[in-house]
């Protein structure tokens, strides 16, 4: 496609239950990145992928999160048994092998644990 | 380890006024720099980057100049609109992108 594209764009859902959020980069971008961005905080950096691997997944919380992608396209995140702390808004970006361009960013998932 | 330091907002100022967001950065070797931007209500958008030290950046009237003697990338516009009242993010990148916290301008007509 065209852009980064994320779905859904607002997810509520009740305190304990799974979410998955889902990112579709830019065709042909082998990188793609997960943050996220609470309300009043910077951008923190959760996971990235080179191709279907993770080389870096250090920002990821907790052992609830979790991140996969297949065919070197869609990704997913999983967020497990949500607290209210887990509200904000998650990003996706992707870029091209020469990340020298810069990335693209999704619109983002707004999500909120009630 | 390596950050992004960015100058605090929030800032607000007149239309036509000179804007100035301070950006320094700590690391290892020489990451590419850039700005990014965030309307109200948008997503992320790049605004502009540089790669190598002395490199200027350039879109819709904002500059900055990577500078690497003072390991800076400082954000400049002579003249801004109220349309640029925005959240501007300065980001670092070896191999992923890491984000100073925002500053906020604000422009007043």
């Amino acid at each position: 496609g065209a852009g980064v594209s994320q779905s859904p764009s607002n997810k509520v859902t009740e305190k304990g239950k799974d979410v998955e959020l889902r990112c579709d980069p830019i065709s042909g971008h082998t990188a793609l990145y997960w943050y996220r961005q609470s309300l009043g905080q910077g951008l923190e950096f959760l996971i990235y992928f080179q191709g279907n691997s993770a080389p870096d997944k250090s920002g990821l919380p907790s052992d609830r999160f979790s991140a996969e992608r297949t065919g070197g396209s869609v990704s997913t995140l999983t967020i497990q048994r949500t607290q209210q702390e887990d509200s904000a808004v998650y990003l996706c970006a992707s870029s091209p092998p020469d990340r020298e361009y810069g990335y693209t960013f999704g619109s983002g998932t707004r999500l909120t644990v009630v | 380890g390596d950050s992004v330091t960015q100058m605090e907002g929030p800032v607000t100022l007149s239309e036509e006024a000179f804007l100035t967001i301070n950006c320094t950065y700590t690391a290892t070797g020489y990451p590419s720099l850039f700005w990014y931007v965030q309307y109200p209500g948008e997503g992320l958008q790049l605004l502009l980057k540089a790669t190598k030290a002395d490199d200027k950046g350039s879109n819709k009237g904002f500059e900055a100049t990577y500078r690497k003697e003072t390991t800076s990338f400082h954000l400049e516009k002579g003249s801004v609109q109220v349309s640029d009242s925005a959240v501007y993010f300065c980001a670092r990148n070896d191999y992923k992108l890491s984000f100073g916290a925002g500053t906020t301008v604000t422009v007043r007509a």
